[in-house]
């Protein structure tokens, strides 16, 4: 139990254009999803909390604007990344949070994108 | 402010011997939760152990064990039996019991461990 799916696992986009991200919780609900972005040979920094049903948090720095992220059922997040840059290239990994079992968080297995 | 350190960078151990991995925490709560999770190459986040603050006994997972010293804020990781699957980058993390004051995960910078055949 507690798959997270994410899709794309790897994206390739020209500069300019808009890339979708999606994690899905497979056989559980998640009231709560995680985006994460992670450089090579580093931890994972959090980028945003979203909610079921309200607006996403963001972390400091992160750009609600560029980085936007809709929750719209209990089994999927989306990420969209807007107007993206070669600075924008990089690994982001989804997380869920169930409702039972609130501390413990499941990972998507990542996507990678490389913005040209 | 809660903090989570790994002060092993990269480790390497050989194959079927035991390993320590060490991880120190900061946090003024009373009550959380610190986790254990693997990211092998295919750098997919795995969920290796947990151990809630409230529970004294040390958590398990077949050949995975912590020593959890609340007192010192110590949360390390033994892996015994080494396997070449183990081979990954292991991240500690912590977060607050729910509704708490730190409501998201607060990771380490890893150690990167790797076992020799």
């Amino acid at each position: 139990g507690a798959v997270v799916s994410q899709h794309p696992s790897r994206v390739i986009c020209k500069s300019g254009t808009s890339v979708k991200i999606e994690c899905r919780s497979l056989d559980f609900q998640a009231t709560t999803m995680f985006w994460y972005r992670q450089f090579p040979k580093q931890s994972l920094m959090l980028m945003a909390t979203s909610n079921e049903g309200s607006k996403a948090t963001y972390e400091q720095g992160v750009e609600k604007d560029k980085f936007l992220i809709n929750h719209a059922s209990l089994t999927l997040s989306t990420l969209t990344v807007t107007s993206a840059h070669p600075e924008d290239s990089s690994f982001y990994i989804c997380s869920a949070r169930s409702l039972q079992g609130a501390e413990t968080q499941y990972f998507g297995p990542g996507t990678r994108l490389l913005v040209l | 402010a809660q903090t989570v350190t790994q002060s092993q960078p990269e480790m390497s151990v050989q194959e079927a011997e035991t390993v320590t991995l060490s991880c120190t925490y900061d946090t003024s709560e009373s009550n959380y939760y610190l986790f254990w999770y693997k990211q092998p190459p295919s750098r997919q986040m795995i969920l290796v152990i947990r151990q809630e603050a409230y529970k004294q006994q040390n958590a398990t997972e077949n050949r995975f064990s912590v020593n959890f010293q609340k007192a010192a804020k110590s949360f390390s990781l033994k892996i015994s039996d080494s396997q070449l699957g183990d081979t990954a980058m292991y991240f500690c993390a912590f977060i607050g019991s729910y509704g708490g004051a730190t409501n998201k995960l607060i990771f380490g910078t890893g150690t990167l461990l790797a076992v020799q055949p």
